[in-house]
């Protein structure tokens, strides 16, 4: 089991540009979580995706999308790219129980550079 | 409002020591709270989970606990090696499956 992967590790852009970075789950896993990281901090709730819907979001701007597709994976989409969002992104996965909670697996991360 | 503080922010001990890293919750009402490690620019790897019924859980070197009406949670490492050097994450679960972070005790442990 590979766990939870995410492409690239490091990516470098230009403010105005737009990114998207990729989330594969650990197996067995159908939801997704995708968390962002500035340095320093803890890192804060974007949104999860279960089914293919934003099942809920965190206080992010809608320049913040994503998307799930059939087989579970997932797509972070950031527009018109700000200085400020500039961070680690992680995305973790997870399977969800409505009766329970279910440990959250996190991936190595996304260093996303805004210049 | 949810949130989550971690203190200290830093230490620095040497090795063999053992430690306490400490971590608040403002809302009682937690489903969980779970422990991080990160190492430099990498991922979170879970170390420890306690459900909101326990008191404490235990791996290895490490054992946190959880103490639901004063808020708090600590992490206890035992006899601390270097290895251990990283930054420690808590985070607490509430009725929305998203977890609310602090923002990390960073320790550093040397020979």
């Amino acid at each position: 089991d590979a766990g939870v992967t995410q492409s690239p590790t490091h990516l470098i852009k230009t403010r105005g540009q737009q990114v998207t970075l990729r989330c594969s789950p650990k197996s067995g896993h159908d939801t997704v979580s995708w968390y962002q990281q500035a340095l320093g901090q803890g890192p804060q709730f974007i949104f999860q995706y279960y089914e293919e819907e934003e099942r809920q979001r965190g206080n992010f701007p809608d320049r913040f999308s994503g998307h799930q597709f059939p087989n579970y994976s997932s797509e972070l989409n950031v527009n018109a790219l700000l200085l400020g969002d500039s961070a680690l992104y992680l995305c973790a996965s997870s399977f969800l129980d409505r009766g329970a909670y279910n440990e959250q697996f996190f991936g190595p991360g996304t260093r996303l550079t805004v210049l | 409002k949810q949130e989550v503080t971690q203190i200290p922010a830093a230490l620095s001990v040497p090795e063999g020591e053992n430690l306490v890293l400490n971590c608040s919750f403002t809302d009682s009402a937690i489903y969980n709270l779970q422990w991080f490690r990160q190492d430099p620019g990498k991922g979170l790897t879970s170390l420890l989970l306690i459900q909101s019924s326990q008191r404490e859980q235990t791996s290895g070197r490490l054992n946190a606990s959880l103490d639901k009406s004063s808020g708090r949670s600590t992490l206890y490492i035992a006899a601390s090696q270097p290895g251990d050097s990283a930054t420690y994450l808590c985070a607490a679960l509430y009725n929305t499956d998203k977890l609310i972070f602090g923002t990390g005790t960073r320790l550093q442990v040397f020979p």
